[in-house]
């Protein structure tokens, strides 16, 4: 079965860049999707195919899929993205997720 | 809008079963299908199964397929998620999940806790 892997956790300072991967055999040539989820809340979708954002989801939040690697950025971070940061792509007709990933706002 | 509304909290003894319901609202019921997502204390995600809501037809991870009844309910509007034969380690909050490739709209959440 597919294997997404992120990193546990990324910490960024307030105001600035955050970069979470999630990591796939050739995972460029497929749909990846990320989700945000803050304690005790169900996860919210904040990009999907890739690089779009729902409607509602600022647009501080972009993402990037090329190779083996796709990346959820977060610029101008604030305290309120704080939160478990999951990829999810569909293969096989399942939905495989990543571990998570724990962002943290210095 | 669009919402899906699940059952409550529950309890179960080692060995019982649980059925959790989703009730989405907003959309035609049977132009989308439905994930069940689920998190256990402190864990990652895990996606269990999936249902087309118009047909029926349905798709479960390996791990808990043997265990596993995922049924649509069109008269309702209604899904429902079957987990039998409960463990301690099924401890967890189960999601429903619009389903596409992505999953975009998310139930509130049912924890289901396994405890003799």
């Amino acid at each position: 079965s597919y294997v997404l892997t992120q990193p546990l956790s990324v910490s960024v300072a307030l105001g600035q860049t955050a970069r979470i991967t999630c990591g796939g055999n050739n995972i460029g040539n497929k749909n990846v999707h990320w989700y945000q989820q803050k304690p005790g809340q169900a996860p919210v979708l904040v990009i999907f195919r890739d690089s779009n954002r729902p409607s509602g989801i600022p647009d501080q939040f972009s993402g990037s899929n090329s190779g083996n690697t796709a990346t959820l950025t977060i610029s101008r971070a604030r305290a309120g993205d704080e939160a478990d940061y999951y990829c999810q792509v569909w293969d096989s007709s399942t939905w495989v997720f990543g571990g998570g990933t724990k962002l943290t706002v210095l | 809008q669009i919402q899906l509304v699940q059952s409550g909290a529950e309890v179960k003894k080692p060995g019982a079963s649980v059925k959790v319901s989703c009730k989405p609202s907003g959309y035609t019921f049977t132009t989308f299908g439905l994930s069940w997502v689920r998190q256990a204390p402190g864990q990652g995600l895990q996606w269990m199964g999936w249902i087309n809501a118009y047909n029926g037809n349905t798709k479960s991870a390996q791990k808990v397929q043997d265990r596993l009844t995922l049924t649509a309910d069109t008269s309702t509007s209604t899904a429902y998620m079957e987990l039998r034969s409960l463990r301690s380690d099924d401890t967890a909050i189960y999601y429903c999940a619009r389903a596409g490739e992505s999953l975009d709209y998310w139930g509130q959440g049912t924890l289901v806790t396994v405890s003799s």
